[in-house]
């Protein structure tokens, strides 16, 4: 089972900041890996698949890098609707997903 | 639209069964992939189940095999998922998701809440 880690779990942030989530796999995914927006009661919305494409009517400042066992999430200006949780997925072998990082208020 | 409409879920005893159904409307829901995905209460996401469009290839998780059973009715637009042997562990809302022909899932249901106590 490919293993996903998210770091930091959580990083507490204010509007306008610029914000970088790190998802590592246990072995080489290639760049299939997808990141997706979670806010309370809601379900996941995709935001990048295959590490660097974003999903239809996602925002220009989220952005996605990497491949192999390194990837990135960006935003390049947080705004207020975007603090929620974010969790990365891999497809390479089945379905893994990251344990999530939370981007809070601060 | 697409709509991914999920139901079945409540509170069931260990060792019980509940059988979950996803109604899908709004795409040809006989082209794509489905899948299941859960979220225990305050935790993170955990990918369940996956089944073809015409149920040739059928995965699960290794915490869910021999107990979960994924299907689909695709003359009802219909995805199912029966649980058996449940367990405490499996209290969480269940999603249905469509794959995409990404290999994502995309979009996903509101979820339902399947609570597993005594």
């Amino acid at each position: 089972e490919i293993v996903l880690t998210q770091s930091p779990a959580t990083l507490s942030l204010s509007p306008g900041e610029r914000v970088t989530l790190s998802c590592r796999a246990s072995q080489s995914v290639s760049s299939y890996l997808a990141w997706y927006q979670q806010k309370p009661g809601q379900a996941p919305r995709l935001l990048i698949y295959d590490a660097s494409n974003r999903a239809t009517g996602i925002p220009a400042r989220f952005s996605g890098s990497g491949s192999g066992t390194d990837f990135t999430l960006t935003l390049s200006s947080l705004e207020p609707e975007d603090f929620a949780v974010y969790y990365c997925l891999q497809r390479s072998n089945l379905w893994t997903f990251g344990q999530g990082t939370k981007v809070e208020l601060k | 639209e697409v709509q991914l409409v999920e139901s079945g879920g409540g509170l069931v005893k260990p060792g019980g069964s509940l059988r979950l159904s996803c109604a899908a409307s709004g795409f040809t829901f006989s082209s794509y992939s489905m899948n299941w995905v859960r979220q225990a209460p305050g935790k993170g996401l955990e990918w369940v189940s996956s089944i073809s469009s015409g149920s040739s290839y059928i995965y699960y998780a290794d915490s869910m095999k021999g107990r979960f059973t994924i299907s689909r009715d695709n003359t009802k637009n219909s995805l199912y998922l029966q649980m058996n042997s449940l367990r405490d562990e499996d209290t969480a809302v269940y999603y249905c998701a469509r794959e995409e022909r990404s290999g994502y899932f995309d979009p996903w249901g509101q979820g339902t809440l399947v609570t597993v106590s005594s």
